[in-house]
């Protein structure tokens, strides 16, 4: 059973903070690996992906790899209020085949 | 990224009853996914649809129980037959993205309430 695993908070952090979103998977040959962020009432919306060890920043937004350890996470840098969301964790298996994703964690960030 | 369209966007319907959702795109896709979303939990997938070939299904979800139509690369259905109350969800379909990054791209869901 593949899973990925995050912390379901809420997780609240001040406007203008770092937040951290952490995941871990159990597939060690997993590939390829997503966040995506879910507002309350819509559907699931890619924001990062990445495939390389290392950091990948777009913006305010940077996700990092380790796949010794088998975690991705994800950082907002300067939090806005519109970041208030649940982000899901998603990790593509070795096939490319399936899409599993974590539970969720809720960020909430205070003005 | 595609522009993905469901239909209907939100339906109340009694037990034992079916429901047919479907799913557009704005574009040629190779594979569609659909998915469920309960309450308060992360997706769930339901099934793989290729054009001209069967779906996929996960474990614990059956055809006959979701049958799944995919007449063409463009247009999918997911039928939830005969509904109880446990069916009440939220239904996505997804597209395969471009490119090397193999990701999704969801539709905006069709929410299900069973009585």
């Amino acid at each position: 059973q593949k899973e990925v695993e995050q912390n379901s908070g809420p997780l609240s952090v001040p406007e203008g903070a770092i937040a951290s979103l952490n995941c871990t998977y159990s597939d060690r040959g997993s590939q390829s690996f997503f966040w995506y962020r879910q507002y309350s009432g819509k559907s699931p919306e890619l924001i990062m992906f990445i495939y390389s060890n290392g950091d990948k920043e777009d913006g305010r937004f940077t996700a990092q790899l380790n796949k010794a350890s088998q975690y991705v996470s994800l950082l907002i840098r300067d939090s806005q209020p519109s970041d208030s969301a649940t982000y899901l964790c998603a990790v593509l298996d070795n096939a490319g085949n399936m899409l599993t994703f974590g539970g969720g964690t809720r960020l909430m960030v205070k003005p | 990224s595609a522009v993905i369209s469901q239909k209907p966007s939100r339906d109340i319907c009694q037990r034992g009853t079916s429901l047919t959702i479907q799913c557009q795109v704005d574009s040629q896709v190779t594979m569609m996914f659909w998915y469920r979303q309960q309450p308060g939990q992360s997706l769930t997938l339901i099934a793989t649809a290729n054009q001209g070939s069967e779906a996929t299904y996960e474990s614990g979800f059956v055809i006959d129980k979701f049958p799944i139509s995919r007449p063409n690369l463009t247009f999918s259905t997911l039928t939830v037959s005969n509904m109880s109350p446990e069916d009440s969800s939220i239904y996505l379909c997804s597209v395969e993205g471009q490119g090397k990054a193999e990701t999704q791209y969801f539709g905006p869901g069709t929410r299900l309430l069973v009585l």
